[in-house]
């Protein structure tokens, strides 16, 4: 599987946006792009996914670079709650499989 | 609301002792999935079940077993932990997988894990 290179971690101001940005060079045409996001003391929990093109939903939005060997997802308005470990992670057209990177921490400051 | 649930949060068992962690699902998911996160690390998939297909990690070790004897409940069996086997264990479903012309890829819904400790 083709792997995900993050920041270790990022730090936001409150009300601020945020660009959390995932590399993935090696990544296939058949790849999806996934984003998770970990709470303290929690399961991780879906966020967001894309394959070309840029996606919106109600928690985010996800920026793919033309050659999709990268990709950013953005946060409009980083809360408190926002602080969370953000994995990026690449799935294959049939999905059976799910890899986590080492993810990026994000620190929100008040 | 919880839709996977995980009981219980907290585990403690003796090193060689046999533990079994279950995970319980209210979605109707074809998947199930079993995760191991260790302290600062990120998770790392053991095995998942699609329906009844059994589907194990390449590296994941003998001691740890699984059941699943219907669609919500899906066991995770430890035959004898050791001190490395104290951590946090994920279950997650998805409905399915496959092309996503088919249905595929979808996303994963995780509980909140059970925290092992091996004394």
């Amino acid at each position: 599987d083709a792997k995900t290179t993050q920041p270790n971690s990022m730090e936001s101001n409150e009300e601020e946006p945020v660009h959390l940005p995932c590399n993935h060079s090696t990544i296939s045409g058949t790849d999806y792009i996934h984003w998770y996001r970990q709470l303290p003391s929690q399961g991780p929990e879906y966020v967001i996914h894309g394959l070309t093109s840029n996606v919106n939903n109600r928690m985010a939005s996800l920026a793919i670079a033309e050659d999709r060997k990268s990709s950013t997802l953005i946060l409009h308005r980083a809360t408190l709650r926002d602080a969370a470990v953000y994995y990026c992670i690449l799935r294959d057209e049939w999905g059976n499989q799910f890899y986590f990177g080492t993810g990026t921490s994000l620190t929100v400051i008040p | 609301d919880a839709m996977v649930i995980q009981n219980p949060r907290y585990q403690v068992t003796q090193f060689g002792k046999p533990v079994t962690l279950s995970c319980s699902q209210t979605l109707n998911h074809n998947v199930m999935y079993w995760y191991q996160q260790k302290s600062s690390q990120a998770p790392k998939l053991l095995f998942h079940y699609y329906d009844k297909d059994f589907n194990n990690e390449a590296d994941t070790p003998d001691n740890f077993q699984s059941r699943r004897p219907n669609t919500s409940f899906c066991f995770l069996d430890i035959r004898s932990p050791g001190l490395g086997d104290a951590a946090m264990y994920l279950c997650a479903t998805s409905r399915s997988y496959g092309p996503i012309s088919t249905g595929g890829n979808q996303p994963q819904h995780f509980g909140d894990g059970t925290r092992l400790s091996i004394l």
